[in-house]
């Protein structure tokens, strides 16, 4: 099992450019999340996504968009990248809600906007 | 607004001793919480999670959990330097059509020799 994969591990773009970051998981689970770090703070919530055709915001998701068409992959979309974004950014997945279950991450991007 | 508070430190134990990390949340509905460790520029990973009040205990892990007073905290006994790390306290809540993790902004354990 490969867990969860992101891609790239890090990208560099120009304000105003777009780009899709890529996340996906072998473990077959239904829940996925798409998460922002930013220096010194804790993991604040962008997307989610509760299953295939399913994704609902967070609490932080202006500027971005989700799409989940299969099981293994949420990719988020950034439009109009803005400095503001300069993130870390983590795609997380786990198998139910029943109880809260683990949420296992993927290794990040590191996103920097000029 | 939920939150869930940790204090940022760092907390700088000796090798040997015990470290003791805490969190506070606001939401009284919450049902399960997480001790996750993140090394510098690597991603979360689970050390512990609890459900019920008192105490759970994993190795030289032991989280505490205290509902009424709406705190968890973390035990790491006989702390070693490989334990230098930041743990993010996250709290989680079934709104009815999702289950979300909500996260401290962590508290950084700096294990001195």
């Amino acid at each position: 099992n490969a867990g969860v994969t992101q891609t790239p591990k890090f990208r560099i773009l120009k304000i105003g450019q777009s780009m899709t970051l890529q996340c996906a998981q072998d473990m077959n689970h239904n829940y996925m999340y798409w998460y922002r770090q930013d220096p010194g703070m804790g993991l604040k919530l962008i997307y989610y996504s509760v299953g295939a055709g399913i994704t609902d915001k967070g609490e932080v998701p202006n500027g971005y968009n989700v799409s989940r068409s299969t099981t293994e992959d949420f990719p988020l979309r950034l439009e109009l990248a803005a400095p503001s974004q300069t993130s870390v950014y983590f795609c997380a997945s786990s198998y139910s809600l029943a109880g809260g279950q683990e949420q296992f991450f993927g290794p990040g991007t590191r996103l920097t906007v000029l | 607004q939920k939150e869930v508070e940790q204090n940022s430190g760092p907390l700088s134990v000796p090798e040997g001793a015990i470290a003791s990390l805490n969190c506070t949340y606001s939401d009284r509905g919450s049902q399960s919480f997480f001790w996750y460790r993140q090394y510098s520029g690597k991603s979360p990973e689970l050390i512990m999670f609890i459900y019920s009040n008192g105490d759970k205990e994993d190795g030289r892990f032991t989280a505490q959990l205290n509902k009424a007073s709406q705190y968890v905290s973390l035990l790491i006994r006989d702390s070693q330097p490989s334990d230098s790390a930041t743990y993010l306290c996250a709290v989680n809540t079934y709104t009815g059509t999702a289950s979300k993790l909500t996260f401290g902004t962590g508290t950084r354990l700096q294990v001195t020799l």
